[in-house]
């Protein structure tokens, strides 16, 4: 049984950087996503890494400011955000993508999250 | 692109909730349905339309007509109060999420 951990959030002034942490227990030969959540606008998918990190993707809200990366012989995901701004204030979650024979079928693993609070 | 979901859906214990979700990227592509509660991380509830992981009741179930995905909870109980999202993508690159519905059980 998969289970994500995440880390790193914290309070940051506008314009700073922070990098969050997603521990995967178990298998890591999966692609990952982080997906936020912000008080007024829902779940916000931000970025998605495949298995080997050779493929990356990002929204259009934190493309060029946000980067995924992963390190499986840490089973570790990560998550470095810079040029923070106050709308970038949310709960971040790691998700686990659910791929059967190639066919996607969504996340299917969550964090619990952690919050980020960009001040101005 | 763009996913459009009703913001609120209110009713009484035993009813029956439907969710919509409709949007011009999903002439092609599947949608996917998380329940989301306040302090936990959100749950996979139905994937490619109408499919159901094997954890979750069959209360929850999902359709689709034409460009119109929909989100039927059977029966609802107080334990389902909770945001619903659905999710879609945009070719195989970028993800999309609806702007979720609130449901509250009156």
């Amino acid at each position: 049984q998969v289970q994500l951990v995440e880390s790193g959030g914290g309070v940051v002034q506008s314009g700073g950087a922070l990098r969050l942490s997603c521990v995967v227990s178990g298998r890591t030969n999966f692609a990952m996503h982080w997906v936020r959540r912000t008080p007024g606008k829902g779940l916000e998918w931000l970025a998605a890494i495949s298995p080997d990190a050779t493929s990356k993707f990002y929204g259009d809200s934190v493309r060029g400011r946000f980067t995924v990366s992963r390190d499986n012989s840490k089973n570790t995901v990560y998550l470095q955000m810079s040029g923070l701004r106050p709308e970038d204030t949310a709960i971040y979650f790691c998700a686990k993508g659910w791929v059967v024979s190639g066919l996607y079928l969504g996340m299917d693993v969550w964090g619990l999250g952690t919050t980020v609070k960009v001040s101005s | 692109y763009e996913l459009t979901q009703p913001p609120s859906v209110s009713l009484s214990p035993g009813e029956t909730a439907r969710i919509t979700c409709s949007g011009e990227t999903l002439s092609d592509q599947y949608v996917h349905w998380y329940q989301h509660k306040s302090g936990q991380g959100p749950v996979l509830l139905i994937y490619r339309d109408r499919e159901r992981p094997s954890a979750i009741p069959d209360r929850f179930a999902g359709s689709r007509s034409g460009t119109i995905v929909t989100l039927a909870i059977t029966g609802v109980q107080s334990e389902d109060e909770a945001d619903y999202y659905c999710q879609s993508t945009v070719g195989s690159e970028a993800v999309i999420f609806g702007g979720g519905t609130r449901l509250t059980v009156l």
